[in-house]
């Protein structure tokens, strides 16, 4: 089955103990992207990468590190976690756009990862 | 600056109405238009997507509207099912090689029976 993991599903966690969010998708996708979720603020973009060793910044990158060692995992770090990163997380995955849009375009999501810093 | 907005925040209709949900946007590179639908616990998930070269898109229920020329566009329910109560979230991508999208604020529906 083509899917977005995501562990953990749940964390709770305290300030400035590091914490990593794994995901994994298994339909060879080079573009993978992290977005947080917050109430009345919609999906925003943490980072993204385009392939292998290859990263940037989103809209929201303060306090997050990726990395992208192989195609399939994009984990997410958080050095020193503070309060203001308790949110939804995902992880997203799409392949590279076709010569005709529609479908090809599409972001596939991960279940999310709700991640409470005390 | 927000490059796309959506409205309402919220929405409650009945069971048969026809929920409209609104964005617009100022980028005039966006060439590509998804609507995605997140239910409770679950990841956003493509619903329908459109082009600016065509001005309606119908996949089952579901319809985008688009007006290029005021950059707007938006989504209609047709014949609206407790089961479509989801929060919605339109998007659009800039150019050619893009991956990025650029997402809405989202809409929460609500369909009372």
């Amino acid at each position: 089955e083509a899917q977005v993991t995501q562990n953990p599903r749940y964390l709770i966690t305290v300030t400035g103990k590091k914490l990593t969010v794994t995901c994994s998708q298994n339909m060879n996708h080079e573009y993978m992207s992290w977005y947080r979720q917050d109430p009345g603020l919609g999906l925003r973009q943490i980072y993204y990468s385009m392939n292998v060793e290859v990263t940037d910044k989103g809209d929201v990158p303060e306090g997050y590190k990726v990395s992208r060692k192989e195609k399939r995992n994009f984990p997410l770090i958080l050095e020193s976690p503070s309060p203001n990163q308790t949110s939804l997380y995902f992880c997203a995955s799409s392949e590279r756009q076709g010569p005709t849009f529609g479908r090809n375009n599409e972001q596939f999501f991960g279940p999310g990862t709700r991640l409470t810093v005390l | 600056q927000q490059q796309v907005k959506q409205s309402p925040q919220s929405l409650i209709v009945q069971k048969g109405g026809i929920p409209i949900i609104n964005c617009a946007y100022e980028n005039t590179a966006f060439d590509y238009f998804p609507w995605y639908q997140q239910f409770p616990g679950k990841g956003p998930a493509l619903l329908i997507a459109i082009r600016p070269d065509v001005s309606e898109k119908k996949e089952g229920r579901f319809t985008i509207s688009f007006n290029k020329s005021a950059k707007q566009f938006s989504l209609h329910i047709m014949d609206s099912q407790p089961g479509d109560s989801a929060t919605y979230f339109c998007a659009a991508k800039e150019g050619a090689g893009s991956y990025q999208l650029t997402f809405g604020k989202g809409t929460k529906l609500s369909v009372i029976p």
